[in-house]
């Protein structure tokens, strides 16, 4: 079957840096998603890896091993709006988007 | 602007009711989709629809119907069909179904609850 796990729950420190890890088992692959998801709202657009490596768009950067099946993301210099959910989705050999449950991202002061 | 609207945000019906969401996107998108999402767990895909009149089931479609006559449009009928209703959904749509093209926009979503 196909499965996408990550950590439920992370709680880090404002100012602070932190790694959301994800790992897939997909029938095929074709990129790596990441969304952030504020509490009731709806999945915004972060990051988008096919090839293995890191891709970094000003304080987040997501990293992929195929090899793996493995990706992060990775958030400097936490911010208290960075509080919401993280969603990680891979794209299967059907082009279905696979999501994961999510990780809650708790910063305290 | 360009983007996708569902409506209504909060939506309160009866048991054994047919109730339908609404979506639509200015984005001129081909691809669209509905998502059931809840909580602990990811996003599950009901139906999808890659060009107009014409869509495919996904993972979880008993229960739940759509139509696709116009590209701009996807609505999503909740029948008394499906045994667990209460949920909050999720419209989306992409360029391409796949690549880069492939990322998902999405609306503010539509949260059902059936009493």
């Amino acid at each position: 079957g196909q499965n996408i796990d990550q950590p439920t729950e992370m709680t880090a420190t404002e100012g602070a840096i932190v790694q959301i890890n994800c790992t897939y088992q997909t029938s095929g692959f074709n990129g790596l998603f990441w969304y952030q998801q504020h509490a009731g709202e709806a999945p915004t657009f972060l990051s988008y890896n096919v090839l293995d490596g890191l891709e970094e768009k000003g304080r987040f950067s997501s990293f992929l091993s195929r090899s793996k099946g493995y990706s992060y993301l990775l958030l400097k210099e936490l911010q208290m709006k960075d509080s919401a959910s993280y969603l990680c989705a891979a794209l299967d050999s059907n082009y279905q988007l696979i999501w994961g449950a999510g990780t809650k991202l708790i910063i305290k002061p | 602007d360009g983007g996708i609207t569902q409506s209504p945000k909060y939506l309160f019906r009866k048991e054994g009711q047919n109730v339908t969401l609404s979506c639509e996107q200015n984005l001129n998108h081909d691809a669209m989709y509905w998502y059931r999402q809840d909580p602990g767990q990811g996003l599950r895909l009901i139906y999808y629809s890659q060009i107009v009149n014409d869509f495919q089931k996904g993972d979880i479609a008993e229960g739940y119907s759509v139509s696709r006559e116009k590209k701009e449009s996807f609505p999503l009928t909740v029948t008394s069909a499906q045994k667990n209703p209460t949920a909050f959904y999720l419209c989306a749509s992409s360029i391409q179904p796949d690549g880069p093209r492939a990322e998902a926009f999405f609306g503010q979503g539509t949260r059902l609850t059936v009493v």
